[in-house]
């Protein structure tokens, strides 16, 4: 599995973009790269997945540069409601996930 | 409504009898998981399946047992827990896997407190 490194916390404000860079130099020709949201004493929740280029859904954006080294999710116009952990996850299998420490993101009013 | 079930959500227990953690998705996902969280160490995962009867270990499986004898239940049975057991568990289920693009769905979670 690739290891990824993303900030620990961010903070930010109601109404802004929350952009968060999640590294992985080692990642894999077959490795997939999803992120995942996490409120307080409840489970993840999937938010995107992508392989390269650009993925976008109702909730987020994801960015992956032509290398895949490195990968952002960006949540446009944030709300309170957007305070939560956010991981970033790389693997090239259906089965093993490894979340790491994820990066806290605050958002305030 | 398409969900991942687990039951208890709490639980308190002593140390030495056994018990089992309940997870059933009404999905019909092939793929099914557990995972522990505990502060300062993440999620880490205990045991997946890719199908029926089909298990295997994850990164922290000392002192636990599956058994995915219907696609649907997925339970988790500590055999005689310990105190470094207590933790926060979630079961998870995916229609394919990581490479779904719908990714695994999670319970809502079990507390377990053994004492």
């Amino acid at each position: 599995l690739a290891k990824t490194t993303q900030p620990i916390s961010m903070d930010s404000y109601e109404g802004q973009e929350v952009n968060i860079t999640c590294s992985h130099n080692n990642i894999a020709t077959n490795d997939y790269i999803t992120w995942y949201q996490q409120f307080p004493s409840q489970g993840p929740r999937f938010i995107i997945q992508g392989y390269k280029t650009k993925v976008t859904n109702e909730v987020a954006s994801l960015f992956i540069p032509a290398d895949r080294k490195s990968s952002t999710l960006s949540l446009p116009r944030v709300s309170l409601s957007d305070t939560a952990v956010y991981y970033c996850l790389v693997a090239n299998n259906d089965y093993k996930l490894s979340f790491g420490a994820g990066t806290t993101v605050t958002v305030r009013a | 409504e398409a969900q991942v079930t687990q039951n208890p959500r709490y639980l308190i227990t002593v140390t030495g009898k056994k018990l089992t953690v309940t997870c059933s998705q009404n999905m019909n996902h092939e793929y099914m998981s557990w995972y522990r969280q505990d502060p300062g160490l993440g999620l880490r995962q205990i045991y997946y399946s890719m199908n029926v009867e089909v298990t295997d270990k994850g990164d922290v499986p000392e002192g636990y047992k599956v058994s995915r004898k219907e696609k649907r239940n997925f339970p988790l049975i500590l055999e005689s827990p310990s105190p470094n057991q207590t933790s926060l568990y979630f079961c998870a289920s995916s229609l394919r896997g990581q490479q779904s693009n719908y990714g695994y769905t999670f319970g809502s979670g079990t507390r377990l407190t053994v004492v």
